[in-house]
């Protein structure tokens, strides 16, 4: 059974830092591309980055770029969001998401059930 | 950047009784790269139909997609008492960042 687990979110004060994970299970780790989705509260869903499944490849919604990273670890079968300079806009429920394919550019088939991101002073 | 609209925001429905939910793209979906997801609270989102039509595995037959270019129909033809929900459309049909629909809740009548 493919699963994910995220972890690490939390609550940080606006121009911190918070790196959450995303511990996938199941599934051969280095074949698929893994995105990051959050939905702030009373919100709809956002897309937040991804990553194509050697890595190589990386892919940031605007409001994000330069601030976020999106990274993984073969070796853990972890994918990893590192967020900086945060905002408070940036809270929200953060999901990791399996895609169907090696790169981004296709469905997500697996969701995790989130991790909170509050960012509050 | 496609923007995603879904509609109605809230559909009341008895069991038994069949569901209509729309999402609408502005502009075209390329090669129909559209999926529905269906999102209950406290577990994770789960897959329905993607590439517009394409039934997941696993998911019981009710469920259908259909729909090209701009407009696109999630119908569950007879309603279980499991299927009320929030549903969302996504489209990845284009460069990221993908966009979302706002989303649909079903509600009991």
């Amino acid at each position: 059974e493919v699963q994910l687990l995220e972890s690490g979110g939390g609550l940080v004060a606006p121009g911190g830092s918070l790196r959450i994970s995303c511990e996938t299970s199941g599934f051969n780790f280095y074949t698929y591309a893994m995105t990051w989705v959050r939905q702030a509260p009373g919100k709809g869903l956002e897309w937040v980055a991804g990553i194509s499944s050697s890595g190589r490849d990386t892919y940031y919604t605007d409001s994000v770029k330069g601030r976020f990273t999106v990274s993984r670890d073969t070796s853990k079968t972890t994918v990893y969001l590192h967020m900086k300079n945060l905002r408070v806009e940036d809270t929200a429920l953060y999901y990791c998401t399996k895609t169907a394919a090696a790169m981004v550019y296709y469905h997500v088939d697996v969701w995790g059930k989130g991790t909170p991101v509050t960012v509050s002073s | 950047e496609i923007v995603l609209t879904q509609s109605p925001g809230t559909l009341s429905l008895s069991p038994g009784e069949r569901a209509t939910l729309s999402c609408r793209a502005s502009p075209t979906i390329n090669n129909n790269y559209l999926a529905w997801y269906q999102m209950k609270p406290g577990q994770a989102p789960r897959l329905l139909i993607f590439d517009a039509s394409i039934r997941a595995t696993g998911v019981p037959d009710r469920f259908s997609g259909s729909g090209s270019g701009t407009d696109f129909t999630l119908t569950i033809s007879r309603l279980e008492p499991e299927d009320f929900a929030v549903y969302f459309c996504h489209q990845y049909g284009t460069s990221p960042p993908f966009s979302f629909g706002q989303g649909t809740k079903l509600e009991i009548k």
